[in-house]
């Protein structure tokens, strides 16, 4: 695997709290990505980031907020969990983002009662 | 506005059935085409990128090939452990971030 955890990787919450997942990687890869995978949808980006603090939204971004204050972090914030974020969050990582492959983590369940 | 569709949504072989999936693209401009299978539970794993049509590789039983509308994945005399979903994804050159789209993939299902 390439070096990339995500944490934690299984959580429970109630509506209206607040989440936050981690992913972390080992690999200096400039690009990081969050996307979720629901059934009957394939993986959809969420946001992504081109840099430190350099961040940008994706196809289903509402309701979500992301921060990169390193190169090995990469934070998904869900400001006020809703039944609907109920998902598998997935990061991926890339050293280029060009054409260049995207590895991915393990991921996180994420249940929001 | 890109898509991308695999087909078919499930597919069950006996081990040494050989059979192929598809991935049927419309996208302005492809940078490339990737292939990914993924195990219950984990993340996608890479398997192939192909960047222009005509183009083919392989990788022990699996052999992906490229046209300008869609990629197969051949499988030949697949085994057991080759039973995973295989995801199709698509990178444009608009898309944000280099983002890729993907398919809803395809469920294998090799039985001995």
């Amino acid at each position: 695997d390439a070096g990339i955890t995500q944490s934690p990787r299984h959580k429970v919450t109630e509506t209206g709290t607040p989440v936050t997942l981690r992913c972390h990687q080992t690999e200096n890869h400039r690009y990081m990505y969050w996307y979720r995978q629901d059934p009957g949808h394939g993986l959809r980006l969420i946001h992504y980031s081109y840099g430190v603090k350099d961040t940008d939204k994706g196809e289903v971004s509402d309701g979500y907020s992301v921060s990169r204050s390193k190169t090995e972090d990469f934070l998904l914030t869900l400001e006020s969990a809703t039944s609907s974020q109920t998902s598998v969050y997935f990061c991926a990582i890339s050293d280029r983002g060009e054409t260049d492959t995207q590895y991915f983590g393990p991921g996180t369940r994420l249940t929001v009662l | 506005e890109d898509q991308v569709t695999q087909s078919p949504e499930a597919l069950r072989l006996q081990e040494g059935e050989s059979s192929s999936l598809n991935c049927s693209y419309t996208v302005s401009g492809l940078r490339g085409l990737f292939w990914y299978r993924q195990d219950p539970g984990k993340g996608p794993e890479f398997l192939f990128t192909l960047y222009s049509a005509g183009e083919e590789k392989e990788k022990e039983r699996l052999k992906a090939t490229l046209t300008k509308k869609e990629s197969f994945l051949h499988i030949t005399a697949p085994k057991p452990e080759d039973s995973a979903t295989y995801l199709c994804a698509v990178q444009a050159y608009s898309n944000s971030g280099y983002a890729l789209n993907f398919g809803k993939g395809t469920s294998l299902l090799v039985t001995p």
